[in-house]
């Protein structure tokens, strides 16, 4: 079916804020993958799911971030008392499996704005 | 951290030149992917090497792999001003990818 989904497209919020960012993956994948990029960078990893559980949140930068998945299809990042520090593009991406060998497909990204 | 440092940082070339992107790692891989992306935006998969392939080609796209110096080329022949994006390169790390900070292609019409 389609692509990867994210929403909202753009997210502009206050300094202390709750903020959710929400990923659509493509259906039957099992593997998606949050990743942060700030301006001029590369993707830079936050957490992996295979399935409903985290198999890997290490890239997760302090506990004012978590990220569920309860159903195993659609992801929810939530980031807890913003900081501008925070201000970046959020990308999601999914594969069959899981694992780097595979292609992996991208979201259009979240951009945040942390004011 | 990055594993992958693309070189070079900005590339401007004219309209129907070719370009060349370098892409350097540090450890040892299984398979090494580029990616491009337009305005910041969604990545899209443009090809994977593996390990034990030393060139592959889609249509314009023509990749390198050299394992013996941990190093990466993509080159974009006959450019036209659709290729104008970010490339980045992406190594495996046990089911992670580790990303490049990329080269900015631009293509002068």
């Amino acid at each position: 079916g389609a692509g990867v989904s994210q929403t909202p497209s753009n997210k502009v919020t206050e300094k202390g804020k709750y903020v959710e960012l929400r990923c659509d993956p493509i259906s039957g994948h099992t593997a998606l993958y949050w990743y942060r990029q700030s301006l001029g960078q590369g993707p830079e990893f936050l957490i992996y799911f295979q399935g409903t559980g985290a198999a890997d949140d290490s890239g997760l930068p302090n506990d004012r971030f978590f990220a569920v998945r309860p159903e195993g299809s659609v992801s929810t990042l939530k980031i807890q008392r913003t900081e501008r520090g925070d201000s970046a593009v959020y990308l999601c991406d999914s594969c069959l499996m899981g694992g780097a060998r595979e292609t992996q497909y991208f979201g259009p990204g979240t951009r945040l704005l942390v004011l | 951290s990055q594993q992958g440092e693309e070189d070079p940082q900005a590339l401007s070339i004219q309209e129907g030149e070719n370009a060349t992107m370098n892409c350097s790692y540090k450890t040892s891989i299984n398979n090494l992917q580029w990616y491009r992306q337009n305005s910041g935006r969604g990545l899209v998969h443009l090809i994977l090497i593996r390990s034990n392939e030393r060139e592959k080609h889609s249509g314009r796209l023509r990749v390198t792999l050299d394992t013996s110096k941990k190093s990466s080329s993509l080159l974009i022949t006959a450019s036209r001003a659709a290729d104008t994006a970010s490339y980045f390169c992406a190594t495996d790390l046990n089911y992670q990818l580790i990303w490049g900070a990329g080269t900015k292609l631009i293509i002068k019409p």
